[in-house]
């Protein structure tokens, strides 16, 4: 099946701090997604993307969509304490899949004050 | 929109008790999922549904689960009897299928079941 590897696992950084994660996949995805869940919560989206090259910003966030459809990252710029949480890529494959998504494992992310 | 709607937020029982996890998903969406999260497996698929049936059920771990969707605002997941190591956060998320946005799923807050 479907596999997306999320990179890195956890990050520990300063607060103002530039942060960078990425998703790779074994396939061609049509659609990628990025959440982040604050403890206690579910995910919440913070950007979609939904064509090959895309670099689309929400804030202090930049997500692209790669071009060969296998990969996406996410940048945040200038960390802040809230910006805590656990981030997740999610991929949808198309076709009738009904709006299944495969997400990654997650990148836990803490920001030192 | 109130969003996805869970309940309970919190469930703790015995070993062998029935648990019932509820789910109201956002009005006019007309798929649904649920997952559990568990911190050595990360974010499962469970089930999900579309028009109220259940498309793929492969990721439910036992017989002991089950899942219902019987009218377009309501499902329930079911873990009858249940043990310690379904003890995890599980999670209900909807998603309009609709062009453009139709692939975004909507998560509820989660309920965080403790098998004692």
């Amino acid at each position: 099946g479907q596999q997306l590897n999320q990179s890195p696992q956890s990050m520990f950084i300063q607060e103002g701090e530039d942060v960078s994660m990425n998703c790779t996949s074994s396939s061609i995805f049509n659609t990628w997604l990025w959440y982040k869940q604050e403890p206690g919560e579910g995910p919440v989206l913070l950007i979609a993307l939904y064509k090959a090259g895309e670099l689309t910003s929400n804030g202090r966030l930049t997500a692209q969509f790669g071009i060969t459809r296998k990969d996406s990252f996410l940048n945040i710029s200038a960390s802040i304490p809230s910006d805590v949480g656990i981030y997740f890529c999610a991929g949808h494959a198309g076709g009738t899949s009904y709006g299944k998504l495969t997400f990654g494992q997650g990148t836990i992310l803490t920001v030192h004050p | 929109d109130a969003g996805v709607i869970q309940s309970p937020r919190h469930e703790v029982t015995e070993m062998g008790q029935e648990v019932t996890l509820r789910c109201k998903p956002i009005s006019g969406h007309n798929s649904l999922f649920w997952y559990r999260q568990t911190m050595m497996r990360g974010l499962e698929l469970l089930i999900y549904f579309n028009n109220n049936v259940p498309i793929d059920d492969s990721g439910m771990p036992e017989d002991r689960f089950s899942a219902k969707m019987p009218n377009a605002s309501f499902s329930t997941l079911k873990i009858q009897p249940s043990e310690p190591r379904d003890s995890a956060v599980y999670f209900c998320a909807s998603s309009p299928l609709t062009s453009g946005s139709g692939n975004i799923q909507y998560f509820g807050a989660g309920t965080r079941l403790s098998v004692l």
